[in-house]
């Protein structure tokens, strides 16, 4: 089945820093690549999504790319603040014959420092 | 975007009794899905419920552990069964969101199990 991993588990950035999580796939039948957020004590919440015949998307300070290629795709943020601290999950969408499937990536722990 | 109600938000249960949880959604959807997230981890999807048929299990989730109602195309429930100290997780809802392009969550019942 697919598996998805994602890099670092825990990331510490200065406000104003950029800060890039990575995300790697190995079905290459996944089609969409949503990130979310999740602050403390609540659910996870979408910031950004691309889907397979997309290389790049932009909202702001949040960018998503994927290289289908190498099964990989990365979230960007720049000029982070302090509000950017969260648990940031990257997921694939894995179509299935009757569902489709979205699988986490283990998370991601960022850190803004002011 | 859709808006996902889920009730209650938290709960501190017995070992050996059970626990219903439930997700009600503003509009309509076909599937939803439940997801399990253990205490600082990911999330794991236990089953997908379509309105009108039995759930979908994910390997390692079983119906007598987790039952699933899906009475209408708004609501579900999860239940929890025969609790034990192992199943203290947030416990999450979340459906297709064809407003929005992606997946919506709700907020969570955070489950303790003593």
């Amino acid at each position: 089945g697919e598996n998805v991993e994602q890099h670092p588990s825990t990331l510490s950035v200065q406000e104003g820093d950029s800060a890039v999580i990575k995300c790697t796939y190995s079905d290459s039948a996944s089609n969409y690549f949503p990130w979310y957020k999740q602050e403390l004590g609540k659910g996870p919440q979408l910031i950004i999504d691309i889907r397979s015949n997309v290389g790049e998307k932009k909202d702001q300070r949040i960018a998503v790319t994927l290289n289908k290629t190498a099964k990989h795709f990365s979230l960007h943020i720049t000029e982070t603040q302090p509000e950017d601290s969260a648990v940031y999950f990257c997921a694939v969408l894995n179509p299935k014959t009757s569902y489709d499937k979205v699988i986490f990536g283990p998370g991601t722990s960022l850190s803004v420092i002011p | 975007s859709a808006v996902i109600s889920q009730k209650p938000s938290r709960d501190i249960c017995q070992r050996g009794t059970s626990l219903t949880i439930q997700c009600q959604v503003d509009s309509q959807v076909t599937m939803m899905f439940w997801y399990r997230q253990q205490p600082g981890q990911s999330l794991t999807l236990i089953a997908t419920a379509n309105q009108g048929s039995e759930a979908t299990y994910e390997s390692g989730f079983v119906i007598d552990k987790f039952p699933i109602s899906r009475p209408n195309l708004t609501f579900s429930t999860l239940t929890v069964s025969n609790m034990s100290p192992e199943d203290s997780s947030i416990y999450l809802c979340s459906v297709e969101d064809h407003g929005m392009g992606g997946y919506t969550f709700g907020s969570g019942t955070r489950l303790t199990v003593v």
